[in-house]
């Protein structure tokens, strides 16, 4: 069973517009979610992170929503850049470990 | 910064050999992770270790196994590699209480 799931594979969007990237998991007992951006050929690296007694967390162009009602959180990136084109991952924490979703490849044209 | 390394980028076997992926990270971390990530999947846990000389299964062990005889390393061995372990297989490692996890640069596996 995908306990963390990300429905979009790809999306497209236009040099600084918003980027809104989608995540719904089934297990309440998460603790805390990241979200994690990969190049090909590189390792993910860390990008934001909320816990789950928040409901927002920003850095910089990157803003985290936790709706737990509907378990679902969100990533938006305003503005986009072309630099921001990657396979985007959320991940739920439990206990010791993380849970990842599928990914979503984000395309960022000029 | 925490540097995860891992000791090759690109490896080519063939089936049924005996495989040895090496991940050391040098920021004295005890919680380590070995990772599959398949397109489609996502990142797949197969196994994790807590400290040295500790292991679990994560959610697909079967055909792998490991060892964290030092604190620093932490190996992934395909007992008889199999076409279907063609991968990308990333190590990660954390600190104790933390949430992130820092992740290494990979090792794309070929499986012939």
């Amino acid at each position: 069973d995908q306990q963390v799931k990300q429905n979009s594979p790809s999306l497209s969007v236009q040099e600084g517009r918003i980027s809104i990237l989608n995540c719904d998991y089934t297990n309440s007992m998460f603790d805390y979610f990241l979200w994690y951006k990969k190049y090909p050929a590189e390792g993910p690296t860390f990008l934001i992170s909320i816990s789950s007694i928040k409901d927002k967390n920003e850095d910089g162009r990157f803003t985290v929503f936790l709706n737990k009602s509907a378990k679902h959180l969100s990533l938006h990136i305003v503005p986009s850049q072309p630099g921001d084109s990657a396979v985007y991952f959320c991940a739920a924490k439990k206990g010791g470990k993380l849970i990842f979703g599928q990914g979503t490849e984000l395309s960022v044209k000029p | 910064d925490v540097k995860v390394t891992q000791s090759s980028r690109y490896l080519v076997k063939r089936t049924g050999e005996k495989v040895f992926l090496e991940c050391v990270q040098d920021m004295d971390h005890e919680n380590m992770f070995w990772y599959r990530q398949d397109p489609g999947l996502g990142l797949r846990l197969i196994y994790f270790s807590y400290d040295v000389k500790m292991k679990e299964k994560g959610d697909i062990p079967e055909g792998y196994s490991v060892s964290r005889e030092k604190k620093e390393r932490f190996s992934l061995i395909l007992e008889s590699a199999s076409t279907n372990q063609t991968s990308m297989y990333l190590c990660a490692s954390r600190e104790v209480g933390g949430h992130e996890q820092f992740f290494g640069p990979g090792t794309r596996l070929t499986v012939l």
